[in-house]
């Protein structure tokens, strides 16, 4: 069984669409989070989701809507898509609270390509 | 300021052979926790070892080890006996405080490591 999965794997578009990631965890993890890994493979948080609710949002562009219908999805939504947006996409999940040690399990990533 | 440094951006080691990649933080929270990830080039986040800022003992997984020095704030990866599979890039991480930041992670900026027959 998948821990954490998104889909697509691969996103190919045009300049100005909009897109939509899907992510679920199966972990029953409370915590999910979007981070985007740049062309020199630097990876950097974008969003954190607890139960549903955002926690953290990174300076991220408010064309990049997330969504997070239970704790157990959390979906990324990206509209007027630009050529700077092109990356890779993680999601991820692990569960927070008074101790630090829940190491987080990643999806395996959306590649994704602005044309 | 940078809070997760690995300064070798790219590594080789021969086969069999044990390897140290570097890692550096700085943070001010007593409470963090550092984790490694492995990234081979499939492109998957595979999560390796991890050490609490309040470990007496260094963690250890099979094959790697973590050199936790907290007083130089390093928390260095070995790898002993290396293998080809082990050629992929490897993430330094750290995360502060229980509740601290939303659990977020804070990655270094990586070190490729190649595996020589």
């Amino acid at each position: 069984d998948t821990a954490v999965s998104q889909t697509p794997k691969y996103l190919v578009t045009q300049m100005g669409n909009d897109k939509s990631i899907k992510c679920e965890q199966n972990l029953g993890h409370d915590t999910m989070y979007w981070y985007k890994q740049d062309s020199k493979k630097f990876l950097k948080i974008m969003f954190s989701y607890n139960n549903k609710e955002l926690i953290i949002n990174e300076t991220v562009p408010n064309r990049f809507s997330p969504k997070s219908p239970d704790k157990a999805h959390l979906n990324l939504h990206i509209n007027s898509l630009e050529l700077g947006d092109s990356a890779v996409y993680f999601c991820a999940s692990s569960n927070t609270g008074p101790v630090v040690n829940t190491e987080a399990f990643f999806g395996q990533g959306t590649r994704l390509t602005v044309v | 300021a940078q809070k997760i440094t690995q300064t070798q951006p790219g590594m080789f080691v021969q086969e069999k052979e044990a390897v140290t990649l570097d890692c550096t933080y700085d943070t001010s929270d007593p409470s963090y926790g550092l984790f490694w990830y492995k990234q081979p080039s499939s492109g998957e986040m595979i999560f390796l070892i991890y050490q609490g800022s309040y470990d007496q003992q260094n963690a250890t997984e099979g094959r790697y080890s973590l050199n936790f020095q907290k007083a130089r704030k390093s928390a260095n990866l070995v790898i002993s006996a290396s293998q080809l599979g082990d050629s992929a890039m490897y993430f330094c991480a750290m995360r502060e405080g229980p509740y601290n930041q939303g659990g977020k992670l804070i990655f270094g900026q990586g070190t490729e490591l190649s595996v020589k027959p």
